[in-house]
């Protein structure tokens, strides 16, 4: 898990809070990708970032808002959010030209009160 | 629409025991993958099989393919309490989008001492 890293682990935070996301990959890999993992659902994609430009928003609302600074770097900011957004975040990497390996950090668990 | 679909939903074995699980999908693919997670943590990519392969071996792990029922087999042999985990069957879109991975909701499978 070294190779994708996410703060923070866990997050509790009130539906007017701002709060903010971190994922790193070390792999040196193009592509980055936002998860979120509900109970009894499958895993939703949320956002892909291909070389730091956004090529995928699936219908997510606006009030999480990602940020790719540079190809290592992922952000996802979030304000007013609704308790239904409580999940476990998901960030991963993959270089884009390969199979598509992802490789996932450990997640930020969200519970939002 | 729900690309990839795990059965079953969940399965419990004696350690020692074989394991096999199984995903069927709906569209052409490039590849499928199989991944791992363990409770409350990121997926961990287990193989890849590619559309022209028909069986892949990594380990313990055996992976079929059969793409005109479009559907997949893990198999784990001479399972281990350590394998206790969700097990996740993946599919790319296919086309210019095999970045993109479409998960199915997993199969839960517990392996007792």
């Amino acid at each position: 898990e070294t190779g994708v890293t996410q703060t923070p682990r866990h997050l509790v935070m009130g539906m007017t809070n701002k709060k903010s996301l971190k994922c790193e990959q070390h792999l040196g890999h193009n592509a980055m990708y936002w998860y979120k993992q509900s109970a009894k659902k499958p895993l939703e994609l949320m956002f892909v970032y291909n070389f730091k430009e956004q090529t995928e928003n699936n219908s997510v609302p606006s009030r999480f808002s990602p940020e790719c600074p540079n190809s290592s770097h992922l952000f996802l900011h979030l304000h007013t959010l609704q308790p239904e957004d409580s999940a476990l975040y998901l960030c991963a990497s993959s270089q884009v030209q390969s199979y598509n390996e992802q490789f996932f950090g450990p997640g930020t668990r969200l519970t939002v009160l | 629409s729900q690309q990839g679909e795990e059965d079953p939903q969940a399965l419990s074995i004696q350690e020692g025991e074989n394991a096999t699980m199984n995903c069927s999908y709906k569209t052409s693919i490039n590849n499928l993958q199989w991944y791992r997670q363990n409770s409350g943590r990121g997926l961990v990519h287990l193989i890849l099989i590619r559309s022209n392969e028909r069986e892949k071996h990594s380990g313990r792990l055996r992976v079929t393919l059969d793409t005109s029922k479009k559907s997949s087999s893990l198999l784990i042999t001479a399972s281990r309490a350590a394998d206790t985990a969700s097990y996740f069957c993946a599919t790319d879109a296919g086309g210019g989008s095999n970045y993109k991975l479409t998960f199915g909701k997993g199969t839960l499978l517990t392996v007792n001492p």
